[in-house]
Parts: structure tokens; sequence; C-alpha cells
């Protein structure tokens, strides 16, 4: 069984804080690892999948980070806004029984508040 | 942009009942899943699908779960007898290849009564 964790569980930040939260995974066999946003009453929408070691991606005030080496990967929000109010997911994907299925870590609820 | 559908978006049904639950995804994407999200729970992983049969299944997928792709649109989920406990948000996904990001349906609220 893969074990994909996040942290924290939930945050609570003001308006205009920055926010960071970390995704860690098996270190071996790596492939990718995807970021989801999840807002309340919709579907998981992908931000990020990322593939090599040291690699940093950036999507407007969100960035993430990659340590495959040591199994981690940090989601950063600069000048949290209200909307980005939503469960942040990392995945993990694995190709044994060829299926390629993504194991989710339990998320991180984060809300920002006014 | 293409997306995945799902209906319906909530169904309630009475334990013992059959259900199918239906997803069409992104027309030219090869793997195919379905998770579910017990309220307060994480999403977990049930069945993967590719090349027109089941690639991979989790410990929760049992014999009262199936999953079809009939006509190469349609992907469903079949809950032979349900129970209380397969009260969940369940979602379908598909992605294109082995590379990339998954896309995810609005989901399918299931209530067992």
């Amino acid at each position: 069984i893969l074990n994909v964790e996040q942290s924290p569980q939930s945050l609570h930040v003001q308006e205009g804080d920055s926010t960071n939260f970390t995704c860690s995974f098996p270190s071996s066999n790596f492939y990718a690892l995807h970021w989801y946003r999840w807002e309340t009453a919709k579907s998981p929408e992908a931000l990020f999948v990322m593939t090599l070691n040291g690699d940093e991606k950036k999507k407007g005030r969100i960035s993430a980070t990659l340590n495959t080496k040591e199994g981690y990967s940090y989601l950063y929000i600069k000048g949290s806004q209200p909307e980005d109010s939503a469960t942040y997911l990392c995945a993990f994907p694995s190709l044994t029984g060829g299926g390629n299925k993504l194991t989710f870590g339990t998320g991180t609820q984060l809300k920002v508040e006014l | 942009e293409p997306e995945v559908t799902q209906t319906p978006s909530h169904q309630v049904t009475q334990m013992g009942q059959e259900v199918i639950l239906r997803c069409v995804p992104i027309s030219n994407h090869l793997y195919f899943y379905w998770y579910r999200q017990i309220l307060g729970q994480k999403v977990e992983f049930l069945v993967s699908f590719y090349n027109n049969e089941i690639s991979e299944k989790s410990e929760i997928f049992d014999d009262q779960f199936s999953v079809e792709r009939p006509d190469g649109s349609n992907f469903t989920l079949k809950i032979r007898s349900t129970k209380l406990e397969d009260s969940a948000m369940y979602f379908c996904a598909s992605r294109a290849d082995e590379g990339t990001e998954a896309f995810f349906g609005q989901g399918t609220r299931l209530t067992v009564v």
C-alpha cells in the first residue's frame, strides 16, 4: 500500500498571507507527482504534474517544488485570496498493475478569510 | 473545453438495491478510473480500466462492484446490492496517457438508506 501523506490537514489564513503545505510520498520507483485543487461542489482540477527532481512549477500565485530523493513536494500560495479556499490534494501515480492508478493524499483544506 | 460528465449528480437508493453510476470520459482518453470519497475521509481508489478491461482494483472493489464501457463512450460503475457504507461521493476520471493529469467529473453523491 502506497503511503501518500499531506500536512497540515487544515489551514486557516488571512487574505494576503502566504502559505505552504507538504506532500510526502515513497521516494523509490518515483514516476511523477500530481497536485490538484478541489473546490467545494466542484470536481478536482489538476494544478501541476511534476516529474523531475528539483522541478519547480508555477501557475499565477501558486507554485510547487519537488524533491524526489527525499520524497516530498511543497505547494506554495503567495498572497492568499478567498478564492484560493479549497482542498489541495497531491497524488502519486504508480505503474504497478498496468493501471497507472493515482494514490491520493489525505488533502490539506485551506480556508482564506477576509 | 472537453470535460468528464457524470450522471446522476445525486442518487438515493434503498439498501440492497442495485445502482448504476454513469460517466462519459473525455473522448480521446485511454485510462479510466472510479474513485470515491466517504464524507470526511480521503479520496479512495476503486478501479482503473484500460484497453477494455480492468487493469487494477482495490480491496473495496469486491464482487458487488463492476465496471463496463459498453459503447466506447460511456463508462459505468454498477453496485449490485448497495450497503449503507457505500454512501459516498463517486468520482469518475480519465487520462489521456500515463504521463498526464487526470480529469474528473463532478461526482455522483450516492446515499443509501
